[in-house]
């Protein structure tokens, strides 16, 4: 069954308006999550990790403030989208991190966000 | 810079036939590789880990090799089935910084 679960699977907002995705860790408590985007054919492009309990680290060139993540607890991280527009339109996964060793990611099963 | 190449170009074999895809890395000294299984709209499925002291790790009709000497990986499918067909992820991480590195995925299609 699914390690990570990843609600909803598919929402479509009108521009200007937030949006809501949650990762959910079910077999572990996943200190470290991971925001991830892919557009059609291409590979995943890391957005930013989320740590549980503190701020998310962005990488060069997402905007914390469009993007906003929060790991309030150890099963449960949100990335939200504010303010969306078209071209925030895209494929969006998170994936949570095995605390034991070897530390294997296992992913969400997406998210496909319309901005119309 | 890290880089990790994956054969952008589709693989096509036909079923019953082992299908054999690479990962190359540069600029790395990986802790673990991993395989991922990716169908389209769907979120990456993990398949097999391997450390960077195993040379090969088994699963099923299901075998990855790691060779540091090379910086390379090799993903093997033994008997392949149409329902293999998918893009295949390679992702490595090193021990400092535990972030996952992805390659561009391989998109293999089994022939019936």
């Amino acid at each position: 069954g699914a390690v990570v679960s990843q609600h909803p699977s598919r929402v479509i907002c009108k521009s200007g308006t937030s949006v809501k995705i949650e990762c959910r860790s079910l077999d572990f408590q996943a200190t470290t999550m991971f925001w991830y985007r892919q557009f059609p054919k291409q590979s995943l492009m890391l957005m930013a990790t989320s740590n549980e309990g503190s701020k998310a680290t962005y990488e060069q060139g997402v905007e914390k403030d469009k993007f906003l993540i929060n790991h309030a607890s150890l099963t449960l991280s949100t990335l939200t989208v504010t303010s969306a527009h078209p071209e925030d339109s895209s494929f969006y996964i998170c994936s949570a991190r095995d605390p034991s060793p070897p530390l294997t990611i296992y992913f969400g099963e997406g998210s496909w966000l319309t901005v119309v | 810079s890290q880089k990790i190449e994956q054969n952008s170009e589709a693989l096509n074999i036909q079923e019953g036939k082992t299908a054999t895809l690479t990962c190359n890395y540069t600029n790395y000294s990986p802790a673990y590789l991993q395989w991922y299984r990716q169908d389209p709209g769907r979120g990456p499925v993990f398949l097999l880990l391997i450390r960077e002291n195993e040379k090969e790790k088994r699963k099923e009709r299901l075998k990855v090799t790691f060779d540091t000497t090379l910086k390379q990986s090799l993903f093997h499918i033994t008997a392949s089935q149409p329902a293999d067909s998918a893009t295949y992820l390679c992702a490595l991480t090193s021990s400092g910084t535990y972030k996952y590195i992805f390659g561009t995925g391989t998109r293999l299609k089994v022939l019936a």
